[in-house]
């Protein structure tokens, strides 16, 4: 069982819904990342979010919107998608300390089965 | 750039065999490498994290090796069963955050 828990497993939406997946952990981890998985290719980071603030956004479109609510939480509201956004949404998590050399590893969770029709 | 080749992708192998997967990556400057394994449909799970400045982990039946000069990391699995029939993922990272990941091997263990 993974320590990072993703909600919904598995949604369907139109192209004019609202959605929004859900991540959680309680690890004490202060780093949570997004990352986007298309069948058969590697997953692609989307946010890092590092003590609550969004440090990285890998020029995603505006209408995937991260939210931070606090250290155990991470959202991510979904607008106006598009079916070519159809993918394998994973929510990640780990230490972060400042000056670190990167050696801690991510904590994924199972992810979110995302279709849109 | 950072590119992160993994090879094969693709492996089939009657159960008990020892095999070994293989990892280069471009740029030698990371801070450590990781490799994960992946069920499908499913997220990943974090198999063995090697620091830069380390040569080998072992988990179990599980060795990875890191030859960061070079830019190359193995997995050596020994005696595999079906049950580690899966797609395996390295990943190294350099600026923090960011991994760079492979495409993948994935692997299919025969009973």
């Amino acid at each position: 069982d993974t320590e990072v828990t993703q909600t919904p497993k598995h949604l369907v939406m139109g192209m004019t819904n609202k959605k929004s997946l859900k991540c959680e952990q309680h690890m004490g981890h202060r780093a949570m990342y997004w990352y986007k998985q298309k069948a058969k290719k590697p997953p692609e980071l989307m946010f890092v979010y590092s003590y609550e603030k969004l440090s990285i956004n890998e020029s995603v479109p505006s209408r995937f919107s991260p939210e931070c609510p606090n250290s155990s939480l991470l959202n991510l509201h979904l607008h106006a998608l598009q079916p070519e956004d159809s993918a394998l949404y994973l929510c990640a998590s780990s230490q972060e300390r400042v000056g670190a050399d990167g050696v801690v590893p991510l904590h994924f969770g199972n992810g979110t089965r995302l279709t849109v029709t | 750039k950072q590119e992160v080749t993994q090879i094969p992708a693709a492996l089939s192998v009657p159960e008990g065999e020892n095999l070994v997967l293989n990892c280069s990556f471009t740029d030698s400057a990371i801070y450590n490498l990781q490799w994960f394994r992946q069920d499908p449909g499913k997220g990943l799970t974090s198999l063995l994290l090697i620091q830069s400045s380390q040569r080998e982990q072992t988990s179990g039946r599980l060795n990875a090796s890191l030859d960061k000069s070079s830019g190359r990391s193995t997995l050596y699995i020994a005696a595999s069963q079906p049950g580690d029939s899966a797609t395996y993922l390295c990943a190294v990272r350099q600026s923090r955050p960011r991994l760079t990941f492979g495409e993948g091997t994935q692997l299919t263990v025969n009973p």
